[in-house]
């Protein structure tokens, strides 16, 4: 079954550096593209960022385009989001989501809450 | 960058009703199109691949079709258990995919 499980959300100040990690099992990890879509309260959905197979190519939305920057230890079956200047608008629900047939988001974890506040 | 915008943004209907919902790109995206369906609190599921191909458990009174810039998710015979939101996804470009605003169904 496969499994994508989001951590490392919680409070911060604007400003601030947070890093989501987003562990990844039953499937082969290191053959998929790894993306992260956000979810502000009551809003939609928004792409962030996506990483190919083996995290030699990846791409942002103009929103956190230098700010954040998406990485992958395929060894450990792992996606991370290293988020730094952090601003108020950036809070949301991050899900962590596998790429299956190519730009189809065919599986989905249950996302991880960030909240910039002071 | 590729504008993806739905219509209606939402939408009130009855258990046995046929709804449409459409979706419109700001340039051709082929059938680079998918569809998917999000409940309150919940991640969202993919419905519909490549504009009209239906993902592997998803009941078959949903439909999508179109190509180029137009295209539109049908569900037949509406069940107390497709009322939430849905969203387009343009998947035309791999390094700039967007959404649609998302469709609200609800229960009339």
């Amino acid at each position: 079954e496969v499994q994508l499980v989001e951590s490392g959300g919680g409070l911060v100040q604007p400003g601030g550096s947070l890093r989501l990690s987003c562990a990844a099992s039953g499937f082969t990890f290191s053959s998929y593209w790894m993306h992260w879509v956000r979810q502000a309260p009551g809003k939609g959905l928004v792409w962030v960022s996506r990483i190919d197979s083996d995290g030699s190519s990846t791409s942002y939305a103009d929103s956190v385009k230098g700010r954040f920057t998406t990485s992958r230890d395929n060894a450990k079956n792992t996606l991370y989001l290293q988020m730094s200047s952090l601003r108020v608008e950036d809070t949301a629900v991050y899900y962590c989501v596998r790429d299956g047939p190519p730009g189809v988001f065919d599986y989905w974890g249950q996302g991880t809450l960030v909240t910039v506040s002071s | 960058d590729i504008q993806m915008t739905q219509s209606p943004s939402s939408l009130s209907a009855s258990v046995g009703d046929r709804v449409t919902i459409t979706c419109r790109a700001s340039q051709s995206i082929s059938t680079y199109l998918n569809w998917y369906q999000q409940k309150p609190g919940k991640a969202p599921k993919v419905l519909i691949y490549a504009a009209s191909s239906l993902q592997s458990g998803v009941p078959s009174r949903f439909s999508g079709s179109g190509s180029g810039t137009d295209f539109t998710l049908t569900i037949r015979s509406l069940q107390p258990e497709d009322f939430a939101t849905y969203y387009c996804q343009q998947s035309y470009t791999t390094s700039l995919y967007t959404f649609g605003q998302g469709t609200k169904l609800e229960i009339k």
